[in-house]
């Protein structure tokens, strides 16, 4: 079934460095692939998301493309802020999996002023 | 549109009662999900619907647990004989079929 692997945290910056969580996945089919950011007492907020292989997502910054070869997906951000600190989930969708979102455990971000 | 919403936000519940959640979702998404969440766990699924039809169920989805959604519209959740292990934050989202799916703030639950 799909699944997906992300790398453990807590990721611990100072504020402006460079920022990557890594993400690789297992599917059925062609998946979608999605980061989603959650801010403590939220819900999950879509950051990006990317369809298809080689196709880059990004917003606020923040960046993941989709690697078919590696089936990986990593989120990077040139320089962090104080209030990019949350906990970021890798997700995908596939036809394999009726297209029912299928989550990581989650990173853990804590930037530093 | 206001997005997915959740009620209530917060329940503090006895061990043993029932309680029950409300999600609304986007209204033009036909699909919506529950997801339950756990400190330092991603969401796992528990259910969807497509439009009114409930099609799959989690091996999470205990018999004490229920779900329906009248008219393809919003949906509720509903725990019966709640157990200490049930505290979780419950998650609903919607989507189109094959699109992302969007998440309402959640309701967390907290059983005494």
């Amino acid at each position: 079934g799909d699944s997906v692997t992300q790398m453990e945290g807590p990721v611990t910056l100072s504020e402006e460095a460079f920022l990557t969580i890594n993400c690789t996945y297992t599917a059925t089919g062609y998946p979608s692939l999605f980061w989603y950011v959650q801010y403590p007492g939220e819900g999950l907020q879509l950051l990006l998301k990317a369809t298809k292989a080689d196709d880059k997502g990004s917003n606020k910054g923040f960046e993941a493309t989709y690697r078919k070869e590696t089936t990986s997906f990593h989120l990077e951000k040139g320089s962090v802020q104080v209030s990019d600190s949350a906990v970021y989930f890798c997700a995908l969708s596939s036809s394999g999996g009726s297209y029912i979102p299928t989550f990581g455990r989650g990173t853990s971000l804590i930037v530093h002023p | 549109d206001t997005g997915v919403s959740q009620d209530p936000r917060h329940k503090i519940t006895k061990r043993g009662q029932n309680v029950t959640f409300r999600c609304d979702p986007i209204s033009e998404h036909n699909r919506l999900y529950w997801y339950r969440q756990t400190l330092g766990q991603g969401p796992e699924f528990l259910t969807y619907f497509q439009n009114e039809a409930q099609l799959e169920k989690s091996r999470l989805l205990s018999d004490r647990f229920s779900a329906e959604r009248p008219k393809g519209s919003f949906s509720t959740l509903e725990i019966q004989r709640t157990e200490q292990g049930d505290s979780a934050m419950y998650l609903c989202a919607s989507s189109l079929l094959d699109t992302e799916a969007f998440f309402g703030q959640g309701t967390r639950l907290t059983v005494v």
